[in-house]
């Protein structure tokens, strides 16, 4: 595609769901990064995966958050039992390689109610 | 104390001013700096990419890098009403991937 693709843009779950949020990246690049946007918070770094290593999940809050990324393409974020504090704007971002300019996708608004 | 601090504002100024947008940060092995520009509900899209000290410019937007203060900035000339947006400073250091981004600053131009 022609840019980093987020759905769904919207998301409101109740309290202890769990949810998906989807990334397709722009083709080609080896890098895919998930962030956080809370109100009036910078980005916070979530999770990063580089061609076939291994990710670097660093950034997970806590161990009801984890992410795949199928065929070095598409990754899915997933929150299980979610809570309040988890609504944010999640956001994706590709490069071609660690070093080169991310591009942001527009970002999946998750409010849990 | 955060690795990178930026004042959120919000900051108000009218058309045709030159805006001045800061951070500062501790980590003093970061080496590439960047700007985000990033439009209500809308991903954060890159202005401008700075490598160690300096200056770079491109169009209205220069951007000022200084490693001795840990400090950088970004200066935007005749604003217009369209640069009414956040933006956000990032940094990373020499081999890193990880991205550390400001809390951000929210700009006003008034028409």
């Amino acid at each position: 595609g022609a840019g980093v693709s987020q759905s769904p843009s919207n998301k409101v779950t109740e309290k202890g769901k769990d949810v998906e949020l989807r990334c397709d990246p722009i083709s080609g690049h080896t890098a895919l990064y998930w962030y956080r946007q809370s109100l009036g918070q910078g980005l916070e770094f979530l999770i990063y995966f580089q061609g076939n290593s291994a990710p670097d999940k660093s950034g997970l809050p806590s161990d009801r958050f984890s992410a795949e990324r199928t065929g070095g393409s598409v990754s899915t974020l997933t929150i299980q039992r979610t809570q309040q504090e988890d609504s944010a704007v999640y956001l994706c971002a590709s490069s071609l390689d660690a070093y080169t300019e991310a591009f942001f996708g527009q970002g999946t608004r998750l409010t849990v109610v | 104390q955060k690795e990178v601090e930026q004042d959120p504002g919000p900051l108000s100024v009218p058309e045709g001013a030159i805006v001045s947008l800061n951070c500062t940060y501790s980590n003093s092995a970061f080496q590439y700096f960047m700007w985000y520009r990033q439009y209500s509900r809308k991903g954060p899209e890159l202005l401008m990419y700075t490598y160690s000290s300096g200056n770079k410019e491109d169009g209205r937007f220069t951007a000022q890098v200084d490693k001795s203060s840990k400090y950088i900035s970004l200066f935007i000339r005749d604003s217009q009403p369209s640069d009414s947006a956040t933006y956000l400073c990032a940094m990373r250091d020499t081999g890193g991937f990880k991205t550390i981004f400001g809390a951000g600053t929210r700009l006003f131009v008034k028409a």
